[in-house]
């Protein structure tokens, strides 16, 4: 059974404070990607990673930050959180290639910052 | 860039009826549409994609390229059905960029 996993389904923080989102898939997927999940705004993509090493901006990627040293680990990173931050963060990994579309998700990280 | 566009939010039918999701996207080439869904307390998962013109759950979504569509349709709704709703298309053949969603309710 292929399985991305998040490594903190909730989490509160306070402003200003550093925040990792841990991501792990065992697909041995190429392509990892975080987005973020607002009702009435739907996925917006922040950043992706092609590959180890290998990242890309997405639409939002303003105050965050991303890593990946290792092709089954995507972190993201808040490096001082805001209010407008708190959100519902959504890890996929994608099989690299054309016609191979299909992402998988992540059960979420729900963070809230005071 | 690719653009995608679920002009409802909220989508309500009584069990029994038709239901259809619609889906618009801006055009950038040959497109690559697919439908997500989210149930309550699951995680997002793929419902179905166009290349593939498969059934999933009843559920059956034609590629429009004249209307630039790709509407999700199903003709007689469960109330298993009631979820998130996402369409998205590839972008750069590497990332996919997704609609805003439509929360669909079966009422019984």
């Amino acid at each position: 059974d292929v399985k991305v996993t998040q490594s903190s389904r909730y989490l509160v923080k306070r402003t200003g404070e550093k925040v990792f989102l841990e991501c792990v898939q065992d697909m041995d997927h190429e392509n990892m990607f975080w987005y973020r999940q607002d009702p009435g705004l739907g996925l917006r993509l922040i950043y992706f990673s092609y590959d180890v090493k290998m990242k890309e901006k997405g639409d939002i990627p303003e105050g965050y930050s991303v890593s990946r040293e290792k092709k089954e680990r995507f972190s993201l990173i808040l490096e001082s959180a805001s209010t407008n931050q708190t959100s519902m963060y959504l890890c996929a990994s994608r099989k690299a290639g054309p016609h191979t579309g299909e992402l998988f998700f992540g059960e979420g990280s729900r963070l809230t910052v005071l | 860039a690719q653009r995608v566009t679920q002009p409802e939010k909220l989508l309500s039918v009584f069990k029994g009826a038709p239901v259809e999701l619609k889906c618009n996207y801006s055009y950038s080439g040959s497109p690559e549409l697919f439908w997500y869904v989210q149930y309550s307390r699951q995680r997002l998962q793929l419902l179905l994609r166009h290349i593939s013109r498969e059934s999933i759950k009843g559920f059956t979504a034609d590629l429009n390229k004249g209307e630039t569509s790709f509407h999700l349709k199903k003709p007689f709704a469960q109330e298993e059905d009631s979820a998130m709703y996402y369409c998205a298309v590839i972008q750069g053949a590497q990332k996919l960029v997704f609609g805003q969603g439509t929360r669909l309710t079966i009422n019984p």
